[in-house]
């Protein structure tokens, strides 16, 4: 099993939909949560960290399950702006990578 | 705030050859881990550095190898290159060790023949 496993994508989508991004980890003792987003071509940059209470950064929203291991990523009323690669990023220690979600917002 | 910078931008070496590559970490930043990048994969750990020191590792051979300086730069060093270390090499920096949140700088994307 990965450390850290994602839907592999790719995601194709409407402006104005909703997409959800899952994320699985297999160590229990990881310790905080990321998820970054990766232009083509570009370093990724950090879009948001994920507390176990869920957290939300206007139309994006964070989830934790520290039971299932398990993290999501929601984004609401998608933008053209929004197609990237998404990364989800556990903390082992290091930081251990998914290989990334590639999401693609059309008109 | 200067934020995290890295060069070359570009580099093609020959199968053999010795490369360093250069971070310069974000402002206030006493960490700056290492990571590579092959086309359609997630970064993948190298090494990390705190405070000069080398605070660990990934599953990456001796041949690479890394040094921090006093003011928080870093250098990633890879001899003996080989063709599949072509790929895009981040640098990210951090306020400290373990779960503070990481700036990546541009990257440098090698290219091995």
């Amino acid at each position: 099993r990965k450390e850290v496993e994602q839907d592999p994508g790719p995601f194709n989508v409407p402006e104005g939909a909703t997409v959800a991004f899952n994320c699985t980890y297999s160590n229990s003792a990881s310790q905080s949560f990321f998820w970054y987003r990766q232009d083509c071509r570009k370093e990724p940059k950090l879009l948001m960290s994920v507390y176990s209470s869920g957290n939300e950064d206007g139309r994006f929203t964070a989830q934790l399950n520290r039971a299932s291991q398990y993290i999501s990523l929601l984004i609401r009323d998608s933008k053209l702006s929004d197609s990237a690669t998404y990364l989800c990023v556990v903390n082992m220690d290091d930081m251990r990578f998914g290989a990334g979600t590639r999401l693609t917002v059309k008109p | 705030e200067t934020g995290v910078t890295q060069s070359p931008t570009h580099l093609i070496k020959t199968r053999g050859q010795q490369v360093t590559l250069r971070c310069s970490s974000q402002s206030g930043h006493n960490t700056v881990s290492w990571y590579q990048q092959a086309l359609g994969q997630g970064p993948q750990f190298i090494f990390q550095y705190y405070r000069e020191e080398e605070n660990g590792r990934g599953n990456f051979p001796p041949r690479f190898s890394g040094l921090q300086f006093p003011n928080y730069s870093s250098e990633l060093n890879v001899n003996a290159l080989e063709l599949d270390d072509s790929a895009l090499y981040l640098c990210a920096s951090s306020l400290g060790r373990g779960s503070y949140e990481q700036y990546f700088g541009p990257g440098t994307r090698l290219t091995v023949t």
